[in-house]
Order: C-alpha cells, then structure tokens, then sequence
C-alpha cells in the first residue's frame, strides 16, 4: 500500500541551526502538506502546497520557514534559523482524492 | 478562527464497556473526518462524514455527523485495548483541514 515517508524520523540540532526534512509523498497525489505537533498538544496546520507554490499557509509559516520540491518525489521543509519552540513532531501529509489526507510518521526535531 | 473541542479530553474505560467522544464547533463545516493516531506516528485517518445526520459504522466504531453539520460524535462499542490512542476529529476548511485537541483514550484488559 502506497505510505508517505518522512527523513529524518528524529533530528537534535542547536538553535540558530537550519534544518531541513524530507518527506516522499503518495506518487500520484497533487496536495501536499506540512502539520507540525508540539508535544502534548494539538496537530497544527503549517502549509499546503498545490501545482509547485504554496497555496496556504498559517501564521505560524513565518520567514524562517520555506517548503519546497525540487524534484518530482521529495517535498521538504525547511527552517532556516530553529528557536527552542521549534521542537515538535512534523508530519508530511499527501491528499488522496476523496479529499482524505495521508499522514507520513513524522519528524521529530528537538532544538537545544 | 474556527475551534474544534473535542470531549473528553481524557479518558480510561475498561476492556468491555462501551464510551463516546465528541466533537463540538460553533462553525459549519464541509466535513469532518476522525483519525486515531498512537504515540510516535502520525494520524490514520478512520472516517470521513460529509452529510448532515450522516451515521457510518466501522465494525465496533460508530461516527455521526450532526444535523447542522457543527458537531460529530464517535462511539466504540465493547471497546478493546488495542482501541488506545488519541482520537482526533478534524474539519474542512477550503483545502486544509483544522484539528481538534484529541481525546486521548486508554482501554484496560
């Protein structure tokens, strides 16, 4: 069964840092996107990209945040400066055409 | 902002008995689907409700949409301890989907 896949599964940096994960969305789907969960709390929309430019962001999308995909497989995010209140779960998402979204299982980034 | 509050936050049953969860919204939205996610992975999703008044069943799991299309419950009957997990109900908004806190369910043997 097609899955998204996310790289790394855990990743330590120092704040200041620039960090980047990876995702592989499902191969034929056209709706890509970030979510991110700080832990104990809720899934938090962070982008949604369509037709190779972001459709939707929140606010929590600032400058030091990019997303990407550089070739026709990998979907990444990219924060350019990480603050300790970066550390959280992300998850890559794919949508299937019912509208259902796919979720990969996540990065986990810890800032220190 | 649209706000989805899912109750209870919390909640620890024993293998057997049955429970339901829910979730509340003030907005309408064009659907709701529920996901169930365990520690250290992302959500699956379980269902997704698109009809006001719509009930769907998944084996002992039973979603319903409310009438107004604000409110959605999910009732798991004889639950069992591989049900455990966070339950997380999620709204449509345009493209994206907005997500609720979670109920966070134990079933004990």
């Amino acid at each position: 069964e097609p899955e998204v896949t996310q790289t790394p599964s855990h990743q330590v940096t120092q704040m200041g840092q620039e960090v980047i994960l990876r995702c592989v969305p499902i191969s034929n789907h056209l709706y890509f996107y970030w979510y991110r969960q700080i832990l104990g709390q809720k899934v938090e929309f962070l982008v949604s990209f369509y037709n190779n430019e972001i459709s939707e962001k929140s606010e929590i999308f600032d400058d030091q945040f990019s997303v990407e995909r550089p070739d026709g497989s990998n979907f990444t995010l990219k924060i350019r400066s990480t603050k300790l209140e970066d550390s959280a779960m992300y998850f890559c998402a794919s949508r299937g055409y019912g509208g259902e979204l796919f979720f990969g299982e996540g990065s986990r980034l810890t800032v220190l | 902002t649209q706000l989805l509050e899912q109750s209870p936050q919390f909640l620890s049953i024993q293998e057997g008995e049955n429970l339901t969860v829910y979730c509340n919204s003030s907005s309408v939205f064009s659907s709701l689907q529920w996901y169930r996610q365990e520690p250290g992975e992302g959500p699956v999703l379980l269902v997704t409700v698109v009809t006001g008044g719509e009930v769907k069943k998944l084996k002992r799991l039973t979603f319903q949409f409310g009438d107004a299309r604000k409110d959605s419950s999910l009732h798991i009957t004889a639950a069992q301890p591989g049900d455990t997990g966070l339950y997380l109900c999620a709204g449509r908004r345009g493209g994206n989907l907005i997500f609720g806190k979670g109920t966070k369910l134990s079933v004990k043997p």
